[in-house]
C-alpha cells in the first residue's frame, strides 16, 4: 500500500462548477497536508497550506483534513478554464520528516 | 517564497551521456533537494543536498548515478550520469520554504530530460 493515495484522473468538468480533489493516506505520524497546482511544463507551486485537521479557505479554494479518516480533500469553488492543471497532494511530520507526494490528478476545467 | 531558476529547461541526449542540471536560489538556504517526476507517478526524491556536506541519497539512488554538487548556500547541480532512456524524466530541484507557520517546499520550473 502506497503512503499517499491519489485518483490520478483526469478529470474534466464545466467551468463554473465545483471540484472535489482528494488524498488518503496510511502514515498516521502526518502532520502537514499541502496541496500544490502544476500547470504544464512547469514547477509544482504550492497553493494550500495545513497543520493538522480542519479546514482551510483561500479564495475560490477550501483545504480539508480528517485526520480520523486519514483523509484530505481540495475543493475549488466557480472553478475556471485557468484551474486546468495537475494538483498533487503532499504531506510531512516534525522531526525531520520526508514530504510525501501523490501522484497528481489532472484537472480539466472546460469553457 | 523563494525563487529558483533551473538550467537547462530541457534537453535531448543520447544513451551513455551525462548531463548536469544547475539550479539557482535568490536567497540563501540550508538545504536543497533534488526530484524526478515521471509521467503520471509522484514526485520522488533523490537525494537532499546540504552545504559543506555529502548529499543524502534515498533509496533506489546512488552517488555514481546521480552526482551532486552544492558549493554554496544558493546553488546547487544533479548529474545524470551514463544515461539510459529509463533516466527520461522531469528533474526538479527544491528548497524549504514557511509557510501557514509551518514547513513547506518550493519547487523550481524542472528541466525536461529525454534519453534516447
Amino acid at each position: 500500500q502506497k503512503e499517499v493515495e491519489q485518483d490520478p484522473g483526469p478529470l474534466s468538468v464545466p467551468e463554473g462548477a465545483i471540484v472535489s480533489l482528494n488524498c488518503t493516506y496510511s502514515n498516521s505520524a502526518f502532520q502537514y497536508f499541502m496541496w500544490y497546482r502544476q500547470y504544464s511544463r512547469k514547477g509544482p507551486e504550492l497553493l494550500m497550506y495545513t497543520y493538522s485537521s480542519g479546514n482551510k479557505e483561500d479564495g475560490r479554494f477550501t483545504a480539508q483534513v480528517d485526520k480520523s479518516s486519514k483523509y484530505i480533500s481540495l475543493f475549488i469553488r466557480d472553478s475556471q478554464p485557468s484551474d486546468s492543471a495537475t494538483y498533487l497532494c503532499a504531506m510531512s511530520g516534525t522531526g525531520g520528516f520526508k514530504t510525501i507526494f501523490g501522484a497528481g490528478t489532472r484537472l480539466f476545467v472546460k469553457a | 517564497s523563494a525563487v529558483i531558476s533551473q538550467k537547462p529547461s530541457r534537453d535531448i541526449c543520447q544513451r551513455g551521456t551525462s548531463l548536469t542540471i544547475q539550479c539557482q536560489v535568490d536567497s540563501q538556504v540550508t538545504m536543497m533537494f533534488w526530484y524526478r517526476q515521471q509521467p503520471g507517478q509522484s514526485l520522488t526524491l533523490i537525494a537532499t543536498a546540504n552545504q559543506g556536506s555529502e548529499a543524502t541519497y534515498e533509496s533506489g539512488f546512488v552517488i555514481d548515478k546521480f552526482p551532486i554538487s552544492r558549493p554554496n548556500l544558493t546553488f546547487s547541480t544533479l548529474t545524470v550520469s551514463n544515461m539510459s532512456p529509463e533516466d527520461s524524466s522531469i528533474y526538479l530541484c527544491s528548497v524549504d520554504g514557511l509557510a501557514g507557520g509551518g514547513e513547506t517546499q518550493y519547487f523550481g520550473p524542472g528541466t525536461r530530460l529525454l534519453v534516447l
